[in-house]
């Protein structure tokens, strides 16, 4: 069974600065998928970023990035020019890579608060 | 406009009632799934179906059912053996592509409150 720690429950950053969201996971599998997805107060899940396991290049969607480490099982998002609209819940989550349709497994979530 | 819906928005219920949420898609999508997110839980599977009139338990299954009749429903029952349902239940829908990756779209949610 795969597993996804969230170690950050509350995190807050001044708006225009950086901030990294931290996220841990375990798993025997070879190939699969990592995700942060953000649900703002409208809770809407909202997917920010996929990064695929077998790529060395870590993914980027401007001005979020991902810190993926394959071997230590890390998969850290930075936020750049933090903005009032990023106050929301994050979620790390993992998928399998499988033919078909494989559900998500999520982290507990980061609730991150911009202040302006 | 394509997308899920979900409904009610809000629910209440009395203890020992059973309680259908309703989820449908227009995205024509094969996969369907149901999360429950609790506060400081995150969110967690209870029932997906890849195909019609097919589908799977998930980590917390017990005290829930589901029906996968048509294509584009995938109702989840709340029945009275469910010890705590107070919780904000998400569906999602995925497509079957010849790839591995399916994103999943997810719904807005149904709030469900025991009274």
């Amino acid at each position: 069974a795969q597993t996804v720690t969230q170690s950050q429950p509350e995190m807050s950053v001044q708006e225009a600065e950086t901030v990294t969201l931290s996220c841990t996971y375990d798993t025997s599998e070879s190939n699969y998928y990592l995700f942060w997805y953000k649900q703002p107060p409208s809770r809407q899940m909202i997917l920010v970023i996929r990064q695929e396991a077998y790529k060395q290049q870590n993914a980027t969607e401007n001005r979020f990035s991902v810190n993926f480490q394959k071997a230590a099982k890390s998969f850290s998002l930075k936020i750049s020019d933090s903005q009032l609209g990023d106050t929301a819940m994050y979620f790390c989550a993992f998928m399998k890579q499988e033919s078909g349709n494989t559900p998500l497994v999520f982290g507990k979530g980061t609730r991150l608060s911009v202040i302006a | 406009d394509g997308g899920i819906t979900q409904s009610p928005k809000y629910l209440f219920r009395k203890e020992g009632q059973n309680v259908t949420l309703s989820c449908e898609q227009n995205l024509n999508h094969d996969a369907m799934y149901w999360y429950r997110q609790d506060p400081g839980q995150g969110l967690r599977l209870i029932y997906y179906s890849q195909i019609v009139n097919d589908f799977q338990k998930g980590d917390i299954a017990e005290g829930y059912s589901v029906s996968r009749e048509k294509k584009e429903s995938f109702p989840l029952t709340v029945t009275s053996a469910q010890k705590n349902p107070t919780a904000f239940y998400l569906c999602a829908s995925s497509p079957l592509t010849g790839g591995f990756y399916n994103e999943q779209f997810f719904g807005p949610g149904t709030r469900l409150t025991v009274l």
